[in-house]
């Protein structure tokens, strides 16, 4: 267990659906980070959350919503998505220092089906 | 922006052998090198990684190297094992808010 936790590990969810994902850490890390990983794909980077701002929007659409309220929780809010965005999506987070600089620490994702 | 191009996207081996992937990258000012290696159903993890201003790093059994004139990175795994299984992704980034870029990744398999 790396010390980063994601909730639920699989969500199914109808395209009139709204529906959370959660992400947890107690690493004492200051900056946190959404991913995309879709089969036969390279891991995409959606969202960067440093010192709880939003730093990096990877023109990802706006049926995805992110929200970091403190260092330690990010969620990433879903509504009417659509079959392609089915995937595993990772939250990571990193220890301070320059954000792009450190290793990344990976949840366990969240496996979504959208139906 | 920055692109990874990552090579070969499997790669079988015999247990004992060497394994090498090979990655480029497009920005020239890019000056971290990490690797991850994600094991079926589980969360990529560190494995190693260079810094610009180091040509090559070692780990035990792992190894990266760095060409910046050529703008490629490889990562050699020697004497594989079983445990060696998995998919390898390299990225590359400019030390700016985290935004890694990654490769495609290879998928390693070492057969005994």
């Amino acid at each position: 267990e790396t010390g980063v936790t994601q909730t639920p590990r699989h969500l199914v969810m109808g395209m009139t659906n709204k529906k959370s994902l959660k992400c947890e850490q107690h690493l004492g890390h200051n900056a946190m980070y959404w991913y995309k990983q879709s089969a036969k794909k390279p891991l995409e980077l959606m969202f960067v959350y440093s010192l709880e701002e939003r730093v990096e929007n990877n023109s990802v659409p706006s049926r995805f919503s992110p929200e970091c309220p403190n260092s330690s929780h990010l969620f990433l809010h879903l509504h009417t998505l659509q079959p392609e965005d089915s995937a595993l999506y990772l939250c990571a987070s990193s220890p301070p220092g320059l954000a792009g600089d450190n290793e990344q620490f990976f949840g366990p994702g969240t496996r979504l089906t959208v139906l | 922006g920055e692109n990874v191009e990552q090579h070969p996207s499997t790669l079988s081996v015999q247990e004992g052998d060497s394994a090498v992937i090979k990655c480029t990258y497009s920005d020239s000012a890019s000056n971290y090198f990490p690797w991850y290696k994600q094991e079926l159903g589980k969360r990529p993890q560190l494995i190693i990684d260079i810094r610009s201003n180091v040509g090559e790093k070692k780990d035990q059994r792992i190894a990266v190297t760095l060409n910046k004139t050529a703008k490629h990175f490889s990562l050699h795994i020697t004497e594989t094992q079983p445990e060696d299984s998995a998919v390898y992704f390299c990225a590359a980034t400019i030390a700016s808010w985290g935004k890694l870029q990654f490769g495609a990744g290879t998928q390693v398999v070492v057969t005994p």
